[in-house]
């Protein structure tokens, strides 16, 4: 079955260093999500990702999906303490839209 | 309105007892799920309502039954739980099929913490 794998599953920063999270798909994606989830919060959605090689920003952050469309990546420039949580990637399952495989997702926690 | 509420947020219940949890969306969004979360853990999916109607069960055991009176609401019954079903239970909606394209953003509420005695 399609695999979703997200690395690192543990990211600590000092506040102002950059931070990245990569997401691997087993199979090709029609899109991509990303998801942020603070401490005792629930998932929020952040983006979505479409097209071979889009870029999007948010503020200090940047959405990437691969060429292949199998891989993504979230960058965050000069992270703050309100950065933390853990990030998660997800992708439709081709034999159900409404099926999202999740990655493992990245906790990041940001030292002030 | 963008959120989806869910209630109560704590729930502790022993395994003989029945309770239910609810979630209400008013953002016309077709589509709705249920997902459990465990500590450290992805939100993994238990059931999808797509225009009211059952769609995917994955293989959740019978002691929880889904219901969706309605396309705002979404109840999720319990019964004869074990305490390893303890978790985060997660609530969310998205819009579904729209324009030719099924938009699967999923927007969550803010989960019921159960616990099971």
């Amino acid at each position: 079955g399609q695999q979703v794998m997200q690395i690192p599953q543990y990211q600590h920063v000092q506040e102002g260093e950059d931070f990245t999270t990569y997401c691997n798909s087993s199979t090709t994606l029609s899109n991509i999500q990303w998801y942020k989830q603070r401490p005792g919060g629930h998932p929020v959605f952040l983006i979505q990702l479409v097209k071979s090689g889009e870029v999007k920003k948010q503020k200090r952050l940047t959405f990437q999906f691969g060429e292949a469309k199998k891989n993504s990546s979230l960058h965050i420039t000069a992270t703050q303490t309100t950065d933390v949580g853990t990030y998660f990637c997800a992708g439709p399952q081709e034999t159900s839209g409404s099926r999202l495989t999740f990655g493992e997702g990245t906790q990041l926690t940001v030292n002030p | 309105d963008t959120e989806v509420t869910q209630t109560p947020k704590h729930l502790v219940m022993g395994m003989t007892n029945k309770k239910s949890l609810k979630c209400e969306q008013h953002m016309g969004h077709r589509a709705m799920y249920w997902y459990k979360q465990k500590a450290k853990k992805p939100p993994e999916l238990m059931f999808v309502y797509s225009y009211e109607k059952l769609s995917i069960n994955e293989s959740v055991p019978s002691r929880f039954s889904p219901e969706c009176p309605n396309s705002s609401l979404l109840n999720l019954h319990l019964h004869a739980l074990q305490p390893e079903d303890s978790a985060l239970y997660l609530c969310a909606s998205s819009q579904g099929l729209a324009g030719g394209y099924y938009h699967n953003e999923q927007f969550f509420g803010p989960g019921t913490r159960l616990t099971v005695l």
